[in-house]
């Protein structure tokens, strides 16, 4: 079975510009989280997709949104990029929301480096 | 505002010892437990869980132990191993949402 797949790796933007993150969840993986990793902040909770539906937000500003599509894959979209969104973005899957059903699943990250 | 917090951000043990990791959490609504553990250039991966209505849970050389009355649970890894080297996060969840908040890590080294 195929485990998440976050692209792209590793990608450099420049302030003020615009990316977009993209993950395939396991097969029959319904739900899909996106974390920020920065250190000293650990994993920050930025938001979670259930059948194309946002389910839970964290306290990100509005410059980073997402979606999820009719086959369970997302993105996530961060606008007018600042240095401190340098960051791994990783996202996770698991087979229902709730965690009692399942563990998350991690991607290995994409690394974002803003210059 | 951290609900999760880890506050030892590094531990170094040698290998054969017991590794314990310890994580607070701020929120009576978590009941559900989880400890991840993450290698460089990897993604996080699912280590052990536990529910509020146990105050243990064992597998294999890991331990969780759930002290809810302190908001407090810790990892025990016996015997430690040098492949045990990793960045470890604890995570809760409950309440409403039940989204998953993680702590900000404690990075193990296990010297041979």
């Amino acid at each position: 079975k195929a485990g998440v797949t976050q692209t792209p790796r590793y990608l450099i933007k420049t302030r003020g510009q615009q990316v977009t993150l993209s993950c395939s969840p396991i097969s029959g993986h319904r739900s899909v989280s996106w974390y920020q990793q920065t250190p000293g902040q650990g994993l920050q909770f930025l938001f979670e997709y259930f059948s194309e539906t946002q389910r839970n937000k964290g306290n990100f500003p509005g410059r980073f949104s997402g979606r999820q599509f009719s086959n369970s894959r997302s993105e996530m979209n961060v606008s007018t990029l600042e240095l401190g969104d340098s960051a791994l973005y990783l996202c996770a899957s698991r087979y229902l929301p709730a965690p009692r059903t399942g563990e998350l699943f991690f991607g290995e990250g994409s690394r974002l480096t803003v210059l | 505002d951290q609900q999760v917090k880890q506050n030892s951000p590094s531990l170094s043990v040698q290998e054969g010892r017991i590794s314990i990791l310890n994580c607070d959490y701020t929120n009576s609504m978590f009941d559900y437990f989880l400890w991840y553990k993450k290698y460089p250039a990897e993604g996080p991966t699912f280590l052990i869980s536990i529910s509020s209505i146990k105050d243990k849970n064992e597998d294999g050389r890991f331990t969780v132990f759930l002290n809810k009355s302190a908001k407090h649970l810790s990892l025990h890894i016996v015997p430690s191993q040098p492949g045990d080297s990793a960045v470890y996060f604890c995570a809760a969840s409950g309440g409403a949402t039940n989204k998953l908040i993680f702590g900000t890590g404690t990075l193990l080294a296990v010297q041979p």
